[in-house]
Order: C-alpha cells, then sequence, then structure tokens
C-alpha cells in the first residue's frame, strides 16, 4: 500500500507568517511522529500521537510550534510566526506503536525561512 | 546533551570490502536498537535493528553488534556495494517509554567508491 504522504514537498515562507504541515500516515498505523532535520543534525524528535491518548509533545522546541491529528489519521503541524531557525526538513512517520515495530517515514517538507 | 552520538560524520570505502559504522549511546535505559539509510530527498527507511538481550542480529549483508558494556553499537556492510551510499542513523529507544520515540544520531555519510 501507499506510504506516508507529507505535503507540500517545498515550503518557502516570510520570517513572521504561519506555516503548515501535512502528513497522511500509513493506514492502519496507529502511531504517528513529527521529527525534524536541522542541516547537518540528526533527527530531533518533536511530537507523538497514538489513538485517543493525550500527546507527547516534549519535543516541541517552542510555543509556536503546535500539532494535531484528526479522527486517528492525518496529522497538521503548525509553525506560527516563523523563524529562520525553524528552516529544517519536518519529517512524518507512523508505526504500529510496539517498540519493535520500526517507523516508516515520508520523504519530508522541506521548509525555508527567508 | 546527546543521547545517541555517530562521532564520524563520513566513511568511504571501496566497493566489496567492509563498511563498519559507529553508534555509541549514553542512556542506560535504551533497550532496543536500530539503524536507519537515508538518500537524499528521501525520508529514512529501516534497515536493521538489535534487541538489548542480543549482542548480534544478522540480516544478508548487513549485521549489527551491540556491546551493551561499552553502551556501542555497530554496523557491518559485507560486501558494499555503490548503492549503499547513503547516510546512516542509529536509533534508540526504551520499552519505559509508551511513546517508543527514537532519539537519533548525527548520522554517518557513506561512500562506497566503484
Amino acid at each position: 500500500g501507499a506510504g506516508v504522504s507529507q505535503s507540500p514537498s517545498n515550503k518557502v515562507t516570510e520570517k513572521g507568517k504561519d506555516v503548515e504541515l501535512r502528513c497522511d500516515p500509513i493506514s492502519g498505523h496507529t502511531a504517528l511522529y513529527w521529527y525534524r532535520q536541522s542541516l547537518g543534525q540528526g533527527l530531533e524528535f518533536l511530537i507523538y500521537f497514538q489513538g485517543n491518548s493525550a500527546p507527547d509533545k516534549s519535543g516541541l522546541p517552542s510555543d509556536r510550534f503546535s500539532a494535531e491529528r484528526t479522527g486517528g489519521s492525518v496529522s497538521t503541524l503548525t509553525i506560527q510566526r516563523t523563524q529562520q531557525e525553524d528552516s529544517a526538513v519536518y519529517l512524518c512517520a507512523s508505526s504500529f506503536s510496539s517498540v519493535r515495530s520500526p517507523l516508516h517515514f515520508g520523504n519530508g517538507t522541506r521548509l525555508t525561512v527567508t | 546533551d546527546q543521547q545517541v552520538k555517530q562521532n564520524s560524520p563520513s566513511l568511504s570505502v571501496q566497493e566489496g570490502r567492509i563498511s563498519i559504522l559507529n553508534c555509541d549511546y549514553t542512556n542506560s535505559m535504551f533497550d532496543y536498537f536500530l539503524w536507519y539509510k537515508k538518500y537524499p530527498a528521501e525520508g529514512p527507511t529501516f534497515l536493521i535493528s538489535i534487541s538489548s538481550i542480543k549482542d548480534k542480529n544478522e540480516d544478508g549483508r548487513f549485521t549489527v553488534f551491540l556491546n551493551k558494556s561499552a553502551k556501542h553499537l555497530s554496523l557491518h556492510i559485507v560486501p558494499s556495494q555503490p548503492g549503499d551510499s547513503a547516510v546512516y542513523f542509529c536509533a534508540a529507544t526504551t520499552s519505559m517509554d509508551s511513546s517508543y520515540k527514537l532519539i537519533f544520531g548525527s548520522g554517518t555519510r557513506l561512500l562506497v567508491r566503484p
């Protein structure tokens, strides 16, 4: 079946504007994660959703970042009042929420804040 | 505070030879470890994993070794092929974390020369 789908693939925005990034996980996967990769860095955990449980937001870098997952499927990551340091590739992943269930990643959204 | 470290940003090997990628971790609660491979403009893809109850796991040309006392793991690729050229990320998680979020290293860029 289809993999994790993310849109847009590229986004250029002006500093101070809000952006929304979308993720369509693999059908049947109950867990959804957002990560970001800044230039030359590893993948940084942002937020985790599992079913109807409260999300794990421990990785969100500031209150400008928020995410929601509607109907246990599609997720949207919102960054308000973007800053240049927000420039990164934002990756979404989904899994069956087991320690032995590998995360399946989308191709990411490359965000550039000018 | 980097809990997972990949100290070699790059590695170059000749086709047919062995590639050895290294990873160190600091959190003794980690009990599951994974390697992901990433090509440019694509999301990371799962390669191989190992549980802390094992010290070796093999899958075709790929073998992961875990040394718990040294908090060290390595990925061996034998024989290396040009198509293996990619960035390799080491990741770790703990079954004590209900979100099973992965903590990633900063990656090692492998180049396999024909």
